[in-house]
């Protein structure tokens, strides 16, 4: 079964620092992997999605996401952080033998400071 | 182009009794996917329909059932609610049944069962 984990409840960073949100992940194949963020009382919004090919993706807003198939990992970034940036990010995998069914983790709540 | 829409954006029922949720893909989309969101986790997958046909069914009770219709817009229907069933519904729209198609979610409906 495929699964994905964020280890961070939250992530606090300072305005203007770079920000990391960390994400592993558990498949019995090739994954897709994708980012997610939600602002309170709405629904997902997608950023950014791995399929193959570059390790790197960028995304939107300024996002990005490293692909480390060694280290079964997809960590987001970015490189300079805004207050605007603070809302629940979530990770998901899906298995290329499931369906396009979607595993979720349980989310990371980002805190931008000014 | 419009976005994936939800209807309703909030519902109140008491335990026993039924609910609908709807939701209308984003045009030219002919894949609906269903979630549920419980406060505090990430989404867990539901149904997944295409071209009117279940391909994908989570693990939940058949107290939960959906369907698509000609036009891709979907239904979730839940019977017999239970106070667990409390959580915001997400539906994804998708291109169509390619694995790498980005799922794009509605707002949800709030559900909260009394």
């Amino acid at each position: 079964a495929q699964s994905v984990a964020q280890p961070e409840d939250q992530v606090n960073v300072a305005e203007g620092n770079p920000l990391t949100v960390k994400c592993t992940y558990s498949v019995s194949g090739n994954p897709y992997l994708f980012w997610y963020v939600q602002y309170p009382n709405r629904g997902l919004q997608f950023l950014l999605k791995y399929i193959t090919g570059d390790n790197l993706v960028k995304g939107s807003y300024g996002f990005e996401a490293e692909f480390n198939k060694s280290q079964t990992s997809f960590h987001l970034k970015k490189p300079s952080a805004l207050v605007s940036d603070s809302a629940l990010y979530f990770c998901a995998v899906r298995d290329k033998n499931a369906g396009n069914m979607l595993t979720f983790g349980g989310g990371t709540r980002l805190m931008v400071k000014p | 182009d419009a976005g994936v829409t939800q209807s309703p954006t909030h519902l109140i029922k008491t335990r026993g009794q039924q609910v609908t949720l709807r939701c209308s893909p984003i045009s030219g989309h002919k894949s609906v996917s269903w979630y549920q969101q419980v406060l505090g986790q990430g989404p867990q997958f539901i149904f997944q329909y295409y071209e009117k046909e279940e391909r994908g069914r989570g693990n939940f009770p058949d107290r939960f059932s959906a369907r698509q219709f000609p036009n891709y817009s979907s239904e979730l229907n839940v019977n017999a609610l239970l106070l667990g069933d409390s959580a915001l519904y997400l539906c994804a729209s998708l291109r169509g049944g390619q694995g790498t198609d980005t799922q794009y979610f509605g707002p949800g409906t709030r559900l909260t069962v009394l």
